[in-house]
């Protein structure tokens, strides 16, 4: 069993919809979750960062965090055709340690 | 202040070959990290070094070796490289007691 499941998708949204992406864990000792972000052919850049369970907003994006479920999603409210990319979930136990990332899900917005 | 930095974007190999690829932060990062990201497989990670002078393996370090030069690079090799290193190699370094890490624009190796 992967330490980290991601649906891979391809998912297609019209834009203005509420997109919604999410990821399970099997580690409990997971305490650090994060969301990344990959346009075609380049690095993921750091979307989100959110620490045990809850949840973090920050503009049109909202991070959540069930440790009780092992479950994480990341929603994207108001989409725009820029939004359309690649979304990684990630984690790891500790800081400055090794981090679990999921396949990620391919995201597109379409104008 | 450019980030993370990779060399070389693209390279192609013959099976049995060897070759270096470099990485390089100048935002005075104490942790770096080697990824490979294949179709379906996600980012998986090689090696990473928490600090100057440490080097540790992660998920999938068979193949490759791996030389923290000082702070601000880290090296991955390949002795003799197989098809099935055919991968984008990304860098990644972050900064002490955080998770965010900073990634690089990546390496796309072909192995013939």
């Amino acid at each position: 069993q992967k330490e980290v499941e991601q649906d891979p998708g391809p998912l297609s949204v019209p834009e203005g919809a509420i997109v919604s992406l999410n990821c399970t864990y099997s580690n409990s000792a997971f305490q650090y979750f994060m969301w990344y972000r990959q346009y075609s052919r380049k690095g993921p850049e750091l979307l989100m960062y959110t620490y045990s369970s809850g949840n973090k907003e920050d503009g049109r994006f909202t991070a959540q965090v069930d440790k009780s479920s092992k479950y994480i999603s990341l929603f994207i409210r108001d989409s725009q055709p820029s939004d359309s990319a690649t979304y990684l979930c990630a984690m790891s136990v500790n800081t400055g340690n090794q981090f679990y990332f999921g396949t990620g899900t391919s995201l597109t917005v379409i104008p | 202040n450019a980030g993370v930095t990779q060399t070389p974007k693209f390279q192609v190999l013959k099976t049995g070959q060897s070759m270096t690829l470099q990485c390089a932060q100048d935002m005075n990062h104490n942790s770096m990290y080697w990824y490979r990201q294949d179709p379906g497989m996600g980012l998986r990670l090689i090696y990473y070094s928490a600090s100057e002078g440490t080097t540790d393996k992660g998920e999938v370090p068979n193949g490759y070796n791996v030389s923290r030069l000082n702070k601000r690079e880290f090296s991955l090799r390949l002795e003799s490289a197989a098809p099935s290193q055919t991968s984008v190699y990304f860098c990644a370094s972050s900064p002490p007691a955080t998770n965010e890490q900073f990634f690089g624009p990546g390496t796309r190796l072909t192995v013939l």
